[in-house]
């Protein structure tokens, strides 16, 4: 079974903190993706990456960066955390052999509250 | 842009009845369409995905089907049971996946 993990299930951070959410796969794909999700809004992505040290902005990605130096892990930092920035944030992995979009693995996410 | 909607955003059924839960989109220039369901505290499953060519796919007591030019799509579940409550997710592929904001189905024993 694919198994994609997040560091942790629940966060809760102050105004200002840097906050690092991290995001592991265990079945050796090439991408991965960080998505927020939102009550009302739905899932909507951040960054993506589709190789080591390759990344892609999404359709948000203002406040946030990434780092993929290994191919199994995806991180997401918070430069400088703000409240507009509480909601859960979820991970996810597809392998290169199928469309990158078509058979995404997603982890269990991350609660984050900014305080 | 594309925007994905589904209507309802909850809805509460007794156990053992039919039911149908709505996606609409609005450019139908879409590669595939993907039915997910998420369950408190789990990400998100993949259930069924049809591709643009295709009109319907069937996974046991699951049937979505998909009309590309009317830019719907619908998920039919069969005899559905306690263990179906979950939040159900479609989201269409474009150039990226684009996701509605899902509907909450709870099914009463």
């Amino acid at each position: 079974d694919v198994k994609v993990t997040q560091s942790s299930r629940y966060l809760v951070k102050r105004t200002g903190e840097k906050v690092f959410l991290e995001c592991v796969q265990d079945m050796d794909h090439e991408n991965m993706f960080w998505y927020r999700q939102d009550p009302g809004l739905g899932l909507r992505l951040i960054y993506f990456s589709y190789d080591v040290k390759m990344k892609e902005k999404g359709d948000i990605p203002e406040g946030y960066s990434v780092s993929r130096e290994k191919k199994e892990r995806f991180s997401l930092i918070l430069e400088s955390a703000s409240t507009n920035q509480t909601s859960m944030y979820l991970c996810a992995s597809s392998p290169a052999t199928s469309g990158m979009w078509d058979e995404q693995y997603f982890g269990p996410g991350t609660r984050l509250t900014v305080t | 842009k594309q925007e994905v909607t589904q209507i309802p955003a909850a809805l509460s059924v007794p156990e053992g009845e039919n039911l149908v839960l709505n996606c609409s989109f609005t450019d139908s220039a879409i590669y595939n369409l993907q039915w997910f369901r998420q369950d408190p505290g789990k990400g998100l499953t993949s259930l069924l995905l049809i591709q643009s060519s295709q009109r319907e796919q069937t996974s046991g007591r699951l049937n979505a089907s998909l009309d590309k030019s009317s830019g719907r799509s619908t998920l039919y579940i069969a005899a559905s049971q306690p263990g179906d409550s979950a939040t159900y997710l479609c989201a269409v592929t474009t150039n990226k996946l684009i996701f509605g904001t899902g509907t909450l189905l709870a099914v009463q024993p």
